[in-house]
C-alpha cells in the first residue's frame, strides 16, 4: 500500500515549455486534489475532482489543467510553464470523510 | 467562506518545554478542523482532526488540540516537547457538509526545539 505517490519529485523548465505531474493513489479515493505551497502562503488548492471524469476550479487555477481518466489518477498539466509557477505541488486524496492524504511533493522550478 | 489565522510563523521551545500552537479559523457553516505536520522534504502528515465530536481532541506523537466554538480557536498543545517535534504545523478548515470539502490551510507555523 503505498498511499499517494507523485511523479516527478523534482523537474526544472524553461519558460513556455509545458509539462504533466502525475498522482496517483490506491486508497481508492473519490476525491482527489492539487495544491501548491509557496514560502508563507500555506498551501492552496489549484484544482480538485471528486470522481473519476469529473474536475473543478480551486483557489489558483490559472495557467493549470487536470484530468482525471481513471479514478487512481489525476494530472496536472502546465502548457506554458511562467516563473510564477515555480513551486512546491502537493496532490491528496480523500475518501467522504473530510481527511486528505497527502503526496511527498514535486518542486518544479520555472527558470 | 472560511479562513485560518495562525499566529506565529515561527516559535521556538526548549526541549521538554510546553509546545502551544495557536489557529483561529472563520467559518460560515459548522467546521472541520485539522491539524497536519509536515517535515522537511516531505509531504504533510494528519495529526489530529475535529469534526463535532469531543472538543478535545487527541492526536499522533502527544499532541492535542481543543476546539473553543466561543473563541473561534483550536490551538495545537504538547506539555513537553521533543527534538524531534521540529517541524513546520499547519491548521486547517472545511465546512462540516459531511462530504470532502475543500480545505482551507492557515500560512504555517514551524516549530524549533532547541536543547
Amino acid at each position: 500500500n503505498a498511499g499517494v505517490t507523485q511523479t516527478p519529485k523534482f523537474r526544472v523548465l524553461k519558460t513556455g515549455q509545458s509539462m504533466t505531474l502525475l498522482c496517483a493513489q490506491d486508497m481508492n479515493h473519490e476525491y482527489m486534489y492539487w495544491y501548491r505551497q509557496d514560502p508563507g502562503m500555506g498551501l492552496r488548492l489549484i484544482h480538485y475532482s471528486v470522481g473519476e471524469g469529473t474536475t473543478a476550479k480551486g483557489e489558483v487555477p490559472d495557467g493549470y489543467n487536470v484530468s482525471r481518466l481513471k479514478k487512481q489518477n489525476f494530472l496536472l498539466g502546465l502548457e506554458s510553464a511562467a516563473p510564477s509557477q515555480t513551486s512546491v505541488y502537493f496532490c491528496a486524496s480523500s475518501s467522504h470523510t473530510d481527511t486528505q492524504y497527502f503526496g511527498p511533493g514535486t518542486r518544479l522550478t520555472v527558470l | 467562506a472560511q479562513s485560518v489565522t495562525q499566529l506565529g510563523s515561527h516559535v521556538s521551545v526548549s526541549e521538554g518545554a510546553l509546545v502551544l500552537l495557536r489557529c483561529n479559523y472563520s467559518s460560515s457553516v459548522p467546521p472541520y478542523l485539522f491539524w497536519y505536520v509536515q517535515y522537511p522534504n516531505q509531504g504533510l502528515q494528519l495529526l489530529l482532526k475535529y469534526t463535532s465530536a469531543a472538543t478535545l481532541v487527541k492526536g499522533i506523537n502527544g499532541f492535542e488540540a481543543e476546539f473553543k466554538k466561543s473563541e473561534t480557536s483550536f490551538h495545537l498543545t504538547k506539555p513537553s516537547a521533543h527534538m524531534s517535534d521540529a517541524a513546520e504545523y499547519f491548521c486547517a478548515v472545511s465546512p462540516n457538509t459531511g462530504t470532502a470539502s475543500k480545505l482551507t490551510f492557515g500560512t504555517g507555523t514551524r516549530l524549533q526545539v532547541t536543547l
